[in-house]
């Protein structure tokens, strides 16, 4: 199966800053990758598909790019509703697996 | 409004069984592969199962093979997750899940998760 490993785990930040998290897999996926934003007690939403394009209604603060076997997504200007734990996914093969996930707290 | 809304979880003994429903609308039901996704309280997501869009094909991760069994009643508008074997590492919020695209075929089929239900969370305990 394909493994997916993001960084860092947790990210300490400040409203306005400009943060980025980095997934990698462990074979190449060419851009087969989704980016996911959950919180606490919530569904997962979907931000980005095919590693860069942006769903419809997302801020355009969020965006993804990379392509192979590394992946980021970066948020330009942090906005209180952006703390959350943010997840990678895969499905390039039908394991479809998930990155382990990245924190997002207020420092 | 194209809605996702699982139901069927609660508590069950090691070695027991529960049924997991998802009931669908807003959508075209038979046009899409669907998914069931896994999480465990504070942790991470994990795919489960995938069933295509007429029931016919179905892949399971192998930490449910044998023991889960995916499938869907297009004519209700439903899927369905049977797990059987229940273990205290089952315990999880299970999420049912869309393919983003529909009429899918071949290569295509492989597909990012939009949309997801709330969840309905089993607990595997004596």
């Amino acid at each position: 199966d394909i493994q997916m490993t993001q960084s860092p785990s947790t990210l300490s930040a400040s409203v306005g800053d400009r943060v980025t998290i980095t997934c990698r897999a462990s074979q190449s996926i060419n851009s087969w990758l989704a980016w996911y934003q959950q919180k606490p007690g919530k569904a997962p939403k979907l931000l980005i598909y095919k590693a860069s394009t942006l769903e419809s209604g997302v801020p355009s603060r969020f965006s993804g790019s990379g392509s192979g076997t590394e992946f980021t997504l970066t948020i330009s200007s942090l906005q209180s509703d952006d703390f959350a734990t943010y997840y990678c996914q895969q499905y390039n093969s039908y394991s479809y697996t998930f990155g382990q996930g990245t924190k997002l707290e207020i420092k | 409004e194209v809605q996702l809304v699982e139901s069927g979880g609660g508590l069950a003994q090691p070695g027991g069984s529960l049924r997991l429903s998802c009931a669908a609308s807003g959508f075209n039901f038979t046009n899409y592969w669907m998914h069931w996704v896994r999480q465990v309280p504070g942790k991470g997501l994990a795919w489960v199962s995938r069933v295509n869009s007429d029931g016919s094909s179905t892949t399971n991760a192998d930490s449910v093979k044998g023991r889960f069994t995916i499938s869907r009643d297009n004519a209700k508008n439903t899927l369905y997750l049977q797990m059987n074997s229940l273990r205290a590492e089952d315990t999880a919020m299970y999420y049912c899940a869309r393919n983003r695209e529909g009429n899918c075929t071949g290569g295509s089929c492989l597909n990012w998760f939009d949309p997801w239900g709330r969840g309905t969370l089993v607990t595997v305990a004596s």
